[in-house]
């Protein structure tokens, strides 16, 4: 079965550092995509980042980088020159196909990475 | 252009009574979800409709039951409200025709059972 697994349940960083979440998945898939959302305290969901399968370079968004390491099944958000606000809970995500040819996601247990003045 | 929108925010219930959360997008997306976040738990999925008259069973739908009503409209309805059943609930939608088909999310219910 497709799993997500995130196994930092917390990170610190100090600002304007680099921080890396990590993300594995588990698939028999050859074709899915991997999502990055954030999750501030106000509760709302936010879409940070994409990454296809058959992407060859990494995905980028801004300060977002997605490290794709296919082989390894691996796809950890790097946040370059944290800031306060990126103070959130982050959940990794895989889209993956139904037998009946739909969509549906499966979400990671989420890091809560705190950003240190 | 107001996304998804769900209501209500927040809800208060008695074991046994029951209620029907709603979501509605403007996007016209085609695939729609609901989801359950517990603390610790991540999102779990608990029913998706990929278009208007099709829905189906995700990782936790004991207890609960939706109605596809329209292209824009999922709704989700608990029927005998449970303690197990405090949560935040989350609507989602998705395009079918879009690059990445990332889901946009409403901004939650948060349901107590007592």
């Amino acid at each position: 079965a497709q799993k997500i697994t995130q196994t930092q349940p917390g990170m610190f960083v100090q600002e304007k550092e680099a921080v890396t979440l990590d993300c594995t998945y588990d698939t028999s898939d050859q074709s899915y995509g991997l999502f990055w959302y954030k999750q501030p305290s106000s509760g709302e969901m936010i879409f940070l980042i994409y990454q296809g399968s058959y992407d060859e370079q990494n995905a980028t968004e801004g300060r977002y980088s997605l490290n794709f390491q296919k082989a390894r099944k691996s796809a950890n958000l790097v946040i370059s020159a944290s800031q306060l606000g990126d103070s959130a809970m982050y959940f990794c995500a895989m889209r993956e196909v139904t037998t009946s040819g739909t969509y549906k996601y499966i979400f990671g247990t989420g890091t809560r990475l705190k950003v240190l003045a | 252009n107001a996304g998804v929108t769900q209501t209500p925010k927040f809800q208060v219930l008695k074991t046994g009574q029951s209620m029907t959360l709603q979501c509605a997008q403007d996007m016209n997306h085609n695939s729609m979800y609901w989801y359950r976040q517990d603390p610790g738990m991540g999102l779990r999925l608990i029913y998706y409709s990929a278009s208007e008259g099709t829905t189906d069973k995700g990782e936790v739908p004991n207890g609960y039951n939706v109605s596809r009503l329209n292209k824009r409209e999922f709704s989700l309805r608990l029927e005998s409200a449970a303690p197990s059943q405090t949560s935040v609930y989350f609507c989602a939608s998705s395009p079918s025709r879009d690059r990445g088909y990332e889901q946009y999310f409403g901004p939650g219910t948060r349901l107590t059972v007592t």
